[in-house]
């Protein structure tokens, strides 16, 4: 089945620090990553995404990269702000046919906190 | 973009009374909208698929019954939560699949459901 593994947390760090959460997955197919964000009491919002190997989704100074290979969607960030706390999940999603995506298989969430 | 709107944010009642949340796709007509439940820090658990028109597919484990789902038109799914206990208090999630998105879902904010 599919599956999606991320790095325990929480991570705590400081203002500037910098980031990483990695995350690996299994799937039968070939799928597409994405990493959400959800800010406490609200629902998810996408972050950044990526559709095939080697390509590098970014957004807000947030990246990440389809490594194939190495079964991996690792998220990189070169300096936190107090804002950026969050639970980020990492996911996947198969494609359904055509352009349409399947459903979406969540990792466990990964709890970021940034200090002044 | 695409906005999903999910109704009420907070609801707190008896065990025993049955609880309805609402989810509105706003800009886009939604054939697809998908319930998950997520418990304390932890990650998203799919509950069920909703289809308009036809009936929700439930994934394994959630009781049709207990959480009764109906997608009677393009922009709205709703979620029964019938004779709800304290174990059913969660906080849960819809989402909304737009077929003119590079998005597989769009997620509306949540539902912080309490029992006492």
């Amino acid at each position: 089945g599919n599956s999606v593994t991320q790095m325990e947390g929480p991570v705590t760090l400081s203002e500037e620090a910098f980031l990483t959460i990695n995350c690996t997955y299994t799937a039968t197919g070939y799928p597409s990553l994405f990493w959400y964000v959800q800010y406490p009491g609200e629902g998810l919002q996408l972050l950044l995404k990526a559709t095939k190997a080697d390509d590098k989704g970014s957004n807000k100074g947030f990246e990440a990269t389809y490594r194939k290979e190495t079964t991996s969607f690792h998220l990189e960030k070169g300096s936190v702000q107090v804002s950026d706390s969050a639970v980020y999940f990492c996911a996947l999603s198969l494609n359904a046919g055509g352009t349409s995506y399947g459903k979406l298989t969540f990792g466990q969430g990964t709890i970021l906190t940034v200090h002044p | 973009g695409a906005v999903v709107s999910q109704h009420p944010s907070r609801v707190i009642c008896k065990s025993g009374t049955s609880v309805k949340i609402e989810c509105r796709s706003l800009d886009f007509q939604a054939t697809t909208m998908f319930w998950y439940r997520q418990f304390p820090k932890q990650s998203l658990m799919l509950m069920a698929t909703s289809n308009e028109g036809s009936k929700a597919t439930y994934e394994q484990g959630v009781e049709k019954d207990k959480f009764l789902i109906n997608h009677a038109s393009l922009t709205l799914s709703t979620l029964t939560v019938t004779s709800a206990h304290p174990e059913d208090s969660s906080f849960y999630i819809c989402s909304a699949r737009d077929p003119g998105s590079n998005q597989p879902q769009h997620f509306g904010d949540g539902t912080r459901l309490s029992i006492l």
